[in-house]
């Protein structure tokens, strides 16, 4: 049973580039989060996701980033046109309900140079 | 703004003593979670206490929650050199219309031989 799996774990992109951020939540679990973390600061919400709908989005910065989460296949987070403030460390978590038994994945940290 | 605040920031501790932790929070909460986070590392959930629980254990974890003052406590007995890890308090709430975990800040724990 595995649990919620990111990848890449690393990952570097040049500023202009696109980054995308894959998540497979747990088996059975229809609910996905976002978090980004930058260097030692907490996670902070991005975007709360259910199958094919985006449930809240409120923590999304509203210019070159996006979330989808399709019928079939993992999670993506994508960013566009990355900068250097894009670096940081992205969080996936998923759950069954959307109110307790949240997994989270070991995380994507990307480097933007 | 962050839902939860933690203090202290940070807490240097010798082996063998207790560590103690609080988290203070501004809305209605359904729970609240505590995670532990090594550095570079994914999060790892410790423990969750429900609204209408005061007090819960786990092993040499002792977790308090007080609803009318919004705040939790997370205290670590008989600290061992592996306990020091950066550990989270997160509130799981209904925010802008959609549930959603909310971290705090954290607090640095370090542990010293």
């Amino acid at each position: 049973n595995a649990g919620v799996m990111q990848n890449p774990r690393h990952l570097v992109r040049r500023r202009g580039q696109e980054a995308r951020l894959r998540c497979s939540p747990m088996k059975g679990h229809s609910h996905v989060y976002w978090y980004r973390q930058l260097p030692e600061e907490g996670l902070k919400f991005m975007v709360y996701l259910q199958k094919e709908n985006i449930i809240d989005e409120s923590g999304m910065p509203k210019e070159r980033f996006s979330a989808e989460f399709p019928k079939e296949g993992p999670s993506i987070l994508r960013i566009q046109q990355v900068v250097r403030g894009d670096s940081a460390a992205y969080f996936c978590a998923s759950s069954p309900s959307g109110h307790y038994g949240y997994t989270f994945g070991s995380g994507t940290r990307l480097t933007v140079v | 703004s962050q839902q939860g605040e933690e203090d202290p920031q940070a807490l240097s501790i010798q082996e063998g003593e207790n560590a103690t932790m609080n988290c203070s929070y501004k809305t209605s909460i359904n729970n609240l979670q505590w995670y532990r986070q090594n550095s570079g590392r994914g999060l790892v959930h410790l423990i969750l206490i429900r609204s209408n629980e005061r007090e819960k254990h786990s092993g040499r974890l002792r977790v308090t929650l007080d609803t009318s003052k919004k705040s939790s406590s997370l205290l670590i007995t008989a600290s061992r050199a592996a306990d020091t890890a950066s550990y989270f308090c997160a509130t799981d709430s209904l925010i802008q219309g959609a549930q959603k975990l909310v971290f705090g800040q954290g607090t640095r724990l370090t542990i010293n031989p």
